[in-house]
């Protein structure tokens, strides 16, 4: 069962414009949410986390977006760029009883010239 | 880089057969996660090593086991081979357990393909 739902499955933007990927959670015990870039031939790399004391966290133009009562984070880039284009997984765990951490299907993003 | 590096890269082999994978984690980090990653989907947890022991596992059979050396390196074997089997794994190492996910490094994967 997919513990972290998230869409869309593939995203085309035009290179300037804002990237978002949407992911929803269902276990409330989750209080570490993490996002990882992708690149072909390659593991995911952390990209940026929050947890959800906070609902927004930003590192250069990449924002997190958290909406506890709703159960769902987003994943906002903004200035899209060719480079960013990566496959973009959310991921979630509860870190106080959990090693494994409960990944997204992902979301395909290509940023076009 | 993330200092995690997996052997081989790209591996073949027929339905059947056995199949061994290599992790040496990030240097000082005695905490190895194994993932399976299929063609178009997330990861999905296998099991972790921490000190040498099992420390969890996930929704996998019996039949996918691992070690973890006194140095942390770690190895995934898989028996009996199914074509489902086909993915690509990943290591990931951090130090600890009680990170909770933060700080994990994952190695570039090795992609096994089941014919």
């Amino acid at each position: 069962q997919q513990q972290v739902k998230q869409s869309p499955q593939s995203l085309i933007v035009q290179k300037g414009g804002i990237s978002i990927i949407n992911c929803a959670y269902e276990n409330t015990a989750f209080d570490y949410f993490p996002w990882y870039q992708q690149f072909p031939g390659k593991g995911p790399a952390l990209l940026i986390a929050i947890r959800p004391d906070v609902s927004e966290k930003k590192e250069g133009r990449f924002t997190i977006s958290f909406n506890k009562s709703a159960k769902q984070f987003s994943l906002h880039i903004m200035d899209s760029q060719p480079g960013d284009s990566a496959t973009y997984f959310c991921a979630a765990i509860d870190s106080n009883s959990g090693y494994a951490l409960n990944f997204g299907k992902g979301t395909s993003l290509l940023v076009t010239p | 880089e993330t200092g995690v590096t997996q052997s081989p890269t790209h591996l073949i082999k027929t339905r059947g057969q056995q199949v061994t994978l290599r992790c040496s984690s990030q240097s000082g980090h005695n905490t190895v996660s194994w993932y399976q990653q299929a063609l178009g989907q997330g990861p999905q947890f296998i099991f972790q090593y921490y000190r040498e022991e099992e420390n969890g596992r996930g929704n996998f059979p019996p039949r996918f086991s691992g070690l973890q050396f006194p140095n942390y390196s770690s190895e995934l074997n898989v028996n009996a081979l199914e074509l489902d089997d086909s993915a690509l794994y990943l290591c990931a190492s951090q130090l600890g357990v009680s990170s909770g996910g933060e700080k994990l490094f994952f190695g570039s994967g090795t992609q096994l393909s089941v014919l």
